[in-house]
């Protein structure tokens, strides 16, 4: 069965520096997405992707944060210079079609500030 | 008042009991309802979805929705031992691609 894949799984940095994690969605999909979940707290939308730009974002993701999709199957978030309240773990997501109701998710990368 | 209301639980029940999940909700603008099941250290599971009111059934799992009263519920029959995660409740407004979800609850089924 297909599924989102995520690389690493988990990330440690130092606050200040630059991290890109890295995800490959299901191959025909259309419709990317990152989440981020800090630890005890809700699943948190942060962006949705779509034909080559940004089609929804949240008010988390700010200046920090950028999404691109480099070659035909990888998705990437940045984070320019990471906080310590960063540290999350971050889910890419990615659905065929509207009406975005089937999101499947990806195992995460656990994201470690310091 | 939150957007979405979940017991965090934890829940234990023995196996094979019937699991009710619930979450409320404040805004009437919510179309699409969603369940998820995440284990320890995973991403979420698409369980199943559903549109507006009324129910939806998949093997041993029944989705509710109540517009009414902004909740909705997950049934699990014949509980296993498997089933135990945290189940997490979704939904979606119309044109909107943004998921916003629930706390999640804590299962724990005994054998």
């Amino acid at each position: 069965e297909p599924e989102v894949t995520q690389t690493p799984s988990h990330q440690v940095t130092q606050m200040g520096q630059e991290v890109i994690l890295r995800c490959v969605p299901i191959s025909n999909h259309l419709y990317f997405y990152w989440y981020r979940q800090i630890l005890g707290q809700k699943v948190e939308f942060l962006v949705s992707f779509y034909n080559n730009e940004i089609s929804e974002k949240s008010e988390i993701f700010d200046d920090q944060f950028s999404v691109e999709r480099p070659d035909g199957s990888n998705f990437t978030l940045k984070i320019r210079s990471t906080k310590l309240e960063d540290s999350a773990m971050y889910f890419c997501a990615s659905s065929e079609v509207p009406p975005h109701n089937e999101q499947f998710f990806g195992p995460g990368t656990r994201l470690t500030v310091l | 008042q939150k957007e979405v209301e979940q017991d965090p639980g934890p829940l234990s029940v023995p196996e094979g009991a019937i699991v009710s999940l619930n979450c409320t909700y404040s805004n009437s603008a919510f179309q699409y309802f969603m369940w998820y099941r995440q284990y320890s250290r995973k991403g979420p599971e698409l369980l199943m979805y559903t549109y507006s009111s009324g129910n939806k059934e998949d093997g041993r799992f029944t989705a509710q929705v109540d517009k009414s009263s902004k909740y909705i519920s997950l049934f699990i029959r014949d509980s296993q031992p498997s089933d135990s995660a945290t189940y997490l409740c979704a939904m979606r407004f119309q044109g909107a691609q943004k998921l916003v979800f629930g706390q999640g609850t804590r299962l724990t089924i005994n054998p």
